[in-house]
């Protein structure tokens, strides 16, 4: 069936780099965008950025510019999201879920991000 | 950026009440408004999309109705699995944004 699956939890320290992973299967990458979302411990959802898996084309949220880089690898059928100089209000779960030209319409299981001195 | 305001932020109701979910947008948004739904631990789940178009498997006692800057989400008889809470997001203009969204309580 058509899914995502995420890499797993993630600790890391203040001014470090993550990279996140998000495998697709059931369905051919670049025929869809995949769009990141976090969300911090008791919070609501926070849309991050999207990628085109057809072009590489990207749009992103104006508070991650600069500190996010997506990519994809259609040969593996993963996307990827790297979120450089982490602080502390990073902490967060982060999601990527497929954008369809409708809605976001099948999501990762979550990465669970742990920024902590 | 559009901001969207999810009204009531707490809906407590009974088994088989109707529960009615409010989403206001700062700009008109179209039709490109979706709907969630995110169950305590559990990523998010898409209910509806383009206003008022169910997903996949989606029972039909949710339905979404609005377009412009005023959309619903309606629940027509809760049921104890609908406990969750529900956002909004929408897919009119860059950046896309979420709701902050409702919690719905079973009595």
């Amino acid at each position: 069936q058509v899914q995502l699956v995420q890499s797993g939890a993630e600790v890391k320290k203040p001014g470090a780099s993550v990279k996140v992973s998000c495998k697709a299967s059931g369905y051919t990458l670049n025929i869809h965008g995949i769009t990141w979302v976090r969300q911090a411990p008791g919070q609501g959802l926070e849309w991050m950025a999207w990628i085109s898996a057809y072009n590489g084309n990207t749009n992103y949220a104006q508070r991650f510019r600069g500190r996010v880089t997506m990519t994809t690898d259609t040969s593996t059928s993963t996307a990827y999201m790297e979120l450089r100089s982490l602080r502390s209000d990073d902490t967060a779960v982060y999601y990527c879920a497929r954008a369809t030209s409708h809605a976001l319409d099948i999501w990762g299981q979550g990465t669970m991000v742990t920024v902590s001195s | 950026e559009i901001v969207l305001t999810q009204s009531p932020a707490t809906l407590s109701l009974s088994p088989g009440e109707r529960a009615t979910l409010s989403c206001r947008a700062s700009q008109s948004v179209a039709g490109y408004l979706a709907w969630y739904q995110q169950k305590p631990g559990q990523a998010p789940r898409l209910l509806i999309y383009d206003a008022s178009n169910r997903a996949t498997g989606i029972p039909a006692r949710f339905s979404g109705s609005g377009s412009g800057t005023d959309f619903t989400l309606t629940i027509s008889s809760l049921e104890p699995e609908d406990l969750a809470v529900y956002y909004c997001h929408q897919r009119s203009d860059w950046p896309e944004t979420f709701g902050q969204g409702t919690k719905v309580e079973i009595k």
